[in-house]
């Protein structure tokens, strides 16, 4: 079945350095890729995402980037600060429409930014 | 902007009851999911709904079932609660054509 897979488990940075977070997906139909950020009891909220379509996405310190023929994708978090503290979650979805419109997630990358 | 909006957002109950969450998609959206977080776990999907027909199946337990109403909004109904099933409930929903998922706030179910 389908199958997302993430690299580090916790992420321990200092303020202002950059953070790497790596997911690899076993579905090759996967085309949309996004990337949540979930704090201690609450929601997982849509941070950035990109399509199958597109190499690299960039949103003022959060960029994405996405290699198909490796089935691997990366959040680049720069100039961290100690806001960027949470649980980060990648996540793959098949084709939209019919049976494989689902989000599977990764299992999430702790990171703790240090003042 | 209307976000999902999940009821009750905390719910007790004992061994062996059940229980009803429910979930109510932005306004628009055709698809709604739904999905169980352990404590420490990522979001493992349970099922999900489009335009009101089951559209996906996951790790759902026999005791659980779920359906979409006309008005779009979804309740997920769960039988013979047993004590693993503690967990936060989450919705989510989007539309089809526009494939970001919004989630709702939760709803955290404790069986004791």
């Amino acid at each position: 079945g389908e199958n997302v897979e993430q690299h580090p488990s916790t992420l321990s940075v200092q303020e202002g350095d950059s953070a790497v977070i790596k997911c690899t997906y076993s579905d090759s139909a996967s085309n949309y890729f996004p990337w949540y950020k979930q704090e201690l009891g609450k929601r997982p909220q849509l941070i950035i995402d990109i399509r199958s379509n597109v190499g690299e996405k960039k949103d003022q310190r959060i960029a994405v980037t996405l290699n198909k023929t490796a089935k691997h994708f990366s959040l680049h978090i720069t100039e961290t600060q100690p806001e960027d503290s949470a649980v980060y979650f990648c996540a793959a979805r098949g084709r939209y429409g019919g049976a494989t419109n689902k989000l599977i997630f990764g299992t999430g990358t702790l990171l703790a930014v240090q003042p | 902007a209307a976000g999902v909006i999940q009821s009750p957002r905390h719910l007790i109950k004992e061994k062996r009851e059940t229980a009803t969450l429910k979930c109510y998609p932005i306004p628009r959206h055709d698809t709604v999911y739904w999905y169980q977080q352990g404590p420490g776990q990522d979001p493992q999907f349970l099922i999900s709904f489009y335009e009101k027909m089951q559209s996906d199946k996951g790790s759902i337990p026999d005791r659980f079932s779920a359906q979409q109403f006309s008005d779009y909004h979804s309740e997920l109904n769960m039988s013979s609660l047993e004590l693993g099933d503690s967990a936060l409930y989450f919705c989510a929903s989007s539309r089809t054509e526009n494939t970001e998922a919004f989630f709702g706030q939760g709803t955290r179910l404790t069986v004791v």
